[in-house]
């Protein structure tokens, strides 16, 4: 079982719908949450940062973190085709990173 | 503009051939790190440094070696291509202190072993 589940997708919404993406995982020493975003043949970029359960809400983007479930999701509102992309859940154990597979996201106009 | 630059961008090499990535970063990163990501698997950890003359093996290490020099450079060399080498790479550098988990990654090198 890997640490960081994360369902590969593809999702495909319509312009202007709300977009829910999520990660599970496994073990208890993760501290921080992270949500990269990814463009087809670019590096990935970071898009959230949360430490702590709660929401942190950045625009139209809202990270949501549940410890207790072990759960963490990104929100998109008002989604838009340049939300068109990859995203990775990243989690964080000390200095390392951990990340989810990523899910495809296709948002057509 | 600090950015951190990788070369080739794509390279297409045959299996036994000793082949070396360049990452090159302008930001003046204590901390920097290479990543392998394949469909399936995600970004998985080869080498990380954490300053000159420091390296580290991460989870997938196997048949990749790195050096450090000076602060700019993290070279990645595969000693003996392999066709389960062929992956897109990609380079990382974080600041050292304070949340050195926030990665800024390079544009990735796509290679392929044939």
């Amino acid at each position: 079982q890997k640490e960081v589940e994360q369902d590969p997708g593809p999702l495909s919404v319509p312009e202007g719908a709300i977009v829910s993406l999520n990660c599970t995982y496994s073990n208890s020493a993760f501290q921080y949450f992270m949500w990269y975003r990814q463009y087809s043949r670019k590096g990935p970029e970071l898009l959230m940062y949360t430490y702590s359960s709660g929401n942190k809400e950045d625009g139209r983007f809202t990270a949501q973190v549940d410890k207790s479930s072990k759960y963490i999701s990104l929100f998109i509102r008002d989604s838009q085709p340049s939300d068109s992309a990859t995203y990775l859940c990243a989690m964080v154990a000390g200095n390392m990173l951990t990340f989810g597979g990523g899910t495809r996201l296709m948002v057509k106009p | 503009d600090a950015e951190i630059t990788q070369s080739p961008r794509h390279k297409i090499t045959e299996t036994g051939r000793q082949v070396t990535l360049a990452c090159h970063q302008t930001w003046n990163h204590n901390n920097m790190f290479w990543y392998r990501q394949d469909l399936g698997h995600g970004l998985r950890l080869i080498h990380y440094s954490y300053g000159v003359q420091d390296t580290n093996k991460g989870e997938v290490s196997d048949g990749y070696s790195v050096s450090r020099s000076n602060t700019e450079d993290l070279p990645l060399t595969l000693e003996s291509a392999a066709s389960s080498q062929t992956s897109v790479y990609f380079c990382a550098s974080s600041p050292a202190g304070g949340r050195t988990d926030t990665q800024y990654f390079g544009p990735g090198t796509r290679l392929t072993v044939l």
